[in-house]
């Protein structure tokens, strides 16, 4: 079963303008990590921001920030001020069973974004 | 500071020929190491993932394998590649303290099966 599912196969943003990359989740895990990552042409995979289910606050790290809404078992990652560089593939992935000493991370189908100049 | 290697960066292999691909992690100790494989255009497909020294967690039965010789080494093999066994292949490491998670990856290999 699908267990994260990023609805938006590409998305167009204007530069400086804010973006939010959709992500929504399934466990029964009580204790579970969501991470997104940037992945550019290059390939490489680029850790961007972290946020653990027990987190009170939302994660923010520069420019990017987690609006983490656990009752609707979503992870949203909003992009402000965008930049060129921003352009990219995202990828929202989780991280179950961390009490119990699992460790499996699994990734969604990712979202293209184009900023457009 | 911690780093992740991963080689080699591509690889063209015929059909029926083995597979082996390294992945070592420095400066950390007993890491939580993964191996992943993307599709072109695609999300990454977890293939496995281990915890400790021979510990391996298979995701996806398929022709791949993988092992864990020493504490901060990953490898994945294959004895007969198949066409499908295409992909970017990535290895990563997942670090966790009192305040934060975070993984890394390493460059990826990709590998061309023809």
């Amino acid at each position: 079963a699908q267990k994260i599912t990023q609805t938006q196969p590409g998305m167009f943003v204007q530069e400086k303008e804010a973006v939010t990359l959709d992500c929504t989740y399934d466990t029964s895990d009580p204790s579970y990590g969501l991470f997104w990552y940037k992945q550019p042409s290059s390939g490489e995979m680029i850790f961007l921001i972290y946020q653990g289910s027990y987190d009170q606050q939302n994660a923010t790290e520069g420019r990017y920030s987690l609006n983490f809404q656990k009752a609707r078992k979503s992870a949203n990652l909003v992009i402000s001020a965008s930049q060129l560089g921003d352009s990219a593939m995202y990828f929202c992935a989780m991280r179950e069973g961390r009490d119990t000493g699992g460790f499996k991370t699994i990734f969604g189908a990712g979202t293209r974004l184009f900023v457009k100049a | 500071s911690q780093t992740i290697h991963q080689w080699p960066a591509t690889l063209v292999q015929p059909v029926g020929s083995p597979l082996s691909l390294e992945c070592t992690v420095e400066g950390t100790s007993n890491p939580n190491l993964y191996w992943y494989r993307q599709a072109a255009g695609r999300g990454l497909q977890l293939l496995f993932y281990s915890v400790g020294i021979g510990q391996i967690s298979s995701e996806v039965p398929q022709n791949l394998s993988a092992s864990r010789p020493q504490d901060r080494q990953f490898i994945l093999s294959s004895k007969k590649l198949l066409l499908s066994d295409s992909g970017f292949y990535l290895c990563a490491w997942m670090r966790e303290d009192s305040r934060n998670t975070e993984a890394f990856f390493g460059q990826g290999t990709r590998l061309t099966v023809v």
